[in-house]
């Protein structure tokens, strides 16, 4: 059972340069969440989506950007990327009943240079 | 306005001693919940516990107990006779009923040495 699904692991890019991080997950969850873990902090939500079709903002949604075409996938877009978006950033999902236990990914280390 | 206070930034203790991480929390809401997450050095983030407002009853799993206290909004954990695999950041998150948006502590580092 994967679980919840994160790539690519680790990504080096360049100021101003766009990439897409993936998540997928096979549980059938409703509900898929992007955050963001800077060093010595806890983690920040930037985006959520409690189903396909349906994304809202989190604390930090600056210089991202989600869609949720199917249940299984919610990828997060950085459009220009910026040294302050260097961090790690882990995808999770919880069932639709309230206030689930989030199943988390392993995380992408994303370093802008 | 929620928030989630761990004021233990490190704990470092010896193999086989207790050690007890503290979690202060702030909500207006009378119903919503905590939880408990391990992020051991691999990275990944591992579900602990989850507690509800209503439930005030302590909770024992192996050599880990959860300590809930509305009074003072506390929600502490203790690993009893703790081993090197302890070694950790560990999380308390927040939510508030049907929001399910966590919020997270800032974490506590443990580290036990052998």
């Amino acid at each position: 059972n994967a679980g919840v699904t994160q790539t690519p692991k680790f990504r080096i890019l360049k100021i101003g340069q766009s990439m897409t991080l993936q998540c997928t997950q096979d549980m059938n969850h409703n509900y898929m969440y992007w955050y963001r873990q800077d060093p010595g902090m806890g983690l920040k939500l930037i985006y959520y989506s409690v189903g396909a079709g349906i994304t809202d903002k989190g604390e930090v949604p600056n210089g991202y950007n989600v869609s949720r075409s199917t249940t299984e996938d919610f990828p997060l877009r950085l459009e220009l990327a910026a040294p302050s978006q260097t961090s790690v950033y882990f995808c999770a999902s919880s069932s639709r009943a309230p206030n689930q236990p989030q199943h988390f990914g392993d995380g992408t280390r994303l370093s802008i240079l | 306005a929620q928030k989630v206070t761990q004021a233990q930034t490190e704990i470092s203790v010896v193999e086989k001693e207790d050690v007890t991480l503290d979690c202060v929390y702030e909500t207006r809401d009378t119903t919503y919940y905590l939880f408990w997450y391990k992020q051991p050095p691999s990275g990944e983030l591992v579900f602990l516990i989850r507690r509800n407002s209503f439930d005030e009853q302590n909770e024992i799993s192996g050599r880990y107990s959860w300590n809930f206290q509305k009074s003072t909004s506390s929600f502490n954990f203790t690993i009893t006779a703790s081993q090197v695999v302890d070694s950790a950041v560990y999380f308390c998150a927040l939510s508030e009923f049907n929001t399910d948006k966590l919020i997270f502590g800032t974490g506590t580092r443990l580290q036990v040495f052998p």
